[in-house]
């Protein structure tokens, strides 16, 4: 299985509302990503887990929330967002962290903010 | 110092000609470029890449060309195919630096039948 997959594939949110985004692979690897991507842009680093820890944090706004239940699980909890943050948020996953690793990339949740 | 510039924003190309995409950096720490395809609706997908000791890579119909002294890397996409029709993203990174990728801006490329 050398996928990545994100639910939802859209998501619509008021500015009050809480949601969840998901990502999951089973290819073992043990390092996992979310992107943010706007149209015509190319994808933003936001958050970086190795080995379930997180180890990178793009100054991203606290309303963003991430988590890694587990090794194949990767979570971005959305607090309180604007309507600036309306974006595909893409997963990403590689074998490791450090050295030179093909990322996989999800499909991306489309995220609208109202 | 940690950007990539990309060029050009769009491209269109006729089917079985040939397409290029140029990308410069001025980092010389770095030492891994690969390129990515975007189609819409899809997150991006790793095309090829290549590292600054060798000066060409093919797989299949797309070559990367890389000039380390001029800090510039090139894709070029043989028989170019409607199919092709995407945003390609070039990226570069350091070892030092983890996976972390810096992208060029996009060539969104239309490849006409």
């Amino acid at each position: 299985d050398t996928e990545v997959t994100q639910t939802p594939k859209h998501l619509v949110m008021g500015m009050t509302n809480k949601k969840s985004l998901k990502c999951e692979q089973h290819m073992g690897h043990r390092a996992m990503y979310w992107y943010k991507q706007k149209a015509k842009k190319p994808p933003e680093l936001m958050f970086v887990y190795s080995y379930e820890k997180l180890s990178i944090n793009e100054s991203v706004p606290s309303r963003f929330s991430p988590e890694c239940p587990n090794s194949s699980l990767l979570n971005l909890h959305l607090h309180a967002l604007q309507p600036e943050d309306s974006a595909l948020y893409l997963c990403a996953s590689s074998p490791a962290w450090t050295g030179y690793n093909e990322q996989f990339f999800g499909p991306g949740t489309r995220l609208t903010v109202l | 110092q940690q950007q990539v510039k990309q060029s050009p924003q769009s491209l269109i190309v006729q089917k079985g000609g040939i397409s290029i995409i140029n990308c410069a950096y001025e980092n010389t720490a770095f030492d891994y470029f690969p390129w990515y395809q975007q189609f819409p609706g899809k997150g991006p997908a790793l095309l090829i890449a290549i590292r600054p000791d060798v000066s060409e890579k093919k797989e299949g119909r797309f070559t990367i060309s890389f000039n380390k002294s001029a800090k510039q890397f090139s894709l070029h996409i043989m028989d170019s195919q409607p199919g092709d029709s995407a945003t390609y993203f070039c990226a570069a990174g350091k070892e030092t630096s983890g996976s972390r990728l810096t992208f060029g801006e996009g060539t969104q490329l239309t490849v006409n039948p």
